[in-house]
């Protein structure tokens, strides 16, 4: 079964910094370009980043370039986001998703982790 | 960035009843539209992709049409697990973008 588990959501004051894992399997991992999302009541859905296949590219939305670092350990399966200098407004349920091989969507989500700024 | 603009917010219908939702691109994205479904306490699930495909598992009273910037994704008869909230999202142009979802709520 195609399965991603989010971990590492927790409170943290503004300025501070997390970093969110997430867990794949019944895939092979190291083929697919993956992605974070985060969604809060207020904003929606937002894309976060992207990361290609071998960790090679990257791609930031602007509310996060220089803040967030994505990454990934294809040997462990295992997409990454480092959150810095966090906001009040970076509160939200945060997704890594996987980026379809034909069809270039996100087909499988997992089911999200939940990060709140504030002091 | 493009803006992608969900009408409506919300809409009420009963079980059975065709369902039709729209969603405009503040400009032209060719047919790199999708749509997803998300139930309470779930992440979005992919429901639509370029515009008219359905995903793998998607019911075929699912169904999406439209290209440039006008899209509709329509649920043929509703059945109770349909019963959610609709996004769009373009991956025409970085970022990518979503749209503000429409709710289907049970009448």
């Amino acid at each position: 079964e195609v399965q991603l588990v989010e971990s590492g959501g927790s409170l943290v004051q503004p300025g501070g910094s997390l970093r969110l894992s997430c867990a794949a399997s019944g895939f092979t991992f190291s083929s697919f370009y993956m992605h974070w999302v985060r969604q809060t009541p207020g904003e929606g859905l937002l894309w976060v980043a992207r990361i290609s296949a071998d960790g090679s590219g990257t791609n930031y939305a602007d509310s996060v370039e220089g803040r967030f670092t994505i990454s990934r350990d294809n040997a462990k399966n295992t997409l990454y986001v480092q959150l810095g200098s966090l906001r009040v407004e970076d509160t939200a349920v945060y997704y890594c998703t996987r980026e379809g091989p034909t069809t270039n969507w996100f087909d499988t989500w997992g089911q999200g982790t939940l990060v709140t700024v504030s002091s | 960035e493009i803006v992608l603009t969900q009408s409506p917010a919300t809409l009420v219908l009963s079980p059975g009843e065709r369902a039709t939702l729209s969603c405009r691109a503040s400009q032209s994205i060719n047919y790199y539209l999708g749509w997803y479904q998300q139930k309470p306490g779930q992440a979005p699930s992919l429901l639509i992709y370029d515009a008219s495909n359905r995903a793998a598992g998607s019911p075929a009273r699912f169904s999406g049409s439209g290209s440039g910037t006008d899209f509709t994704l329509t649920i043929s008869s509703l059945e109770p697990d349909d019963f959610a909230v609709y996004y769009c999202q373009q991956r025409y142009k970085w970022p990518l973008t979503f749209g503000g979802g429409t709710k289907v709520e049970i009448k």
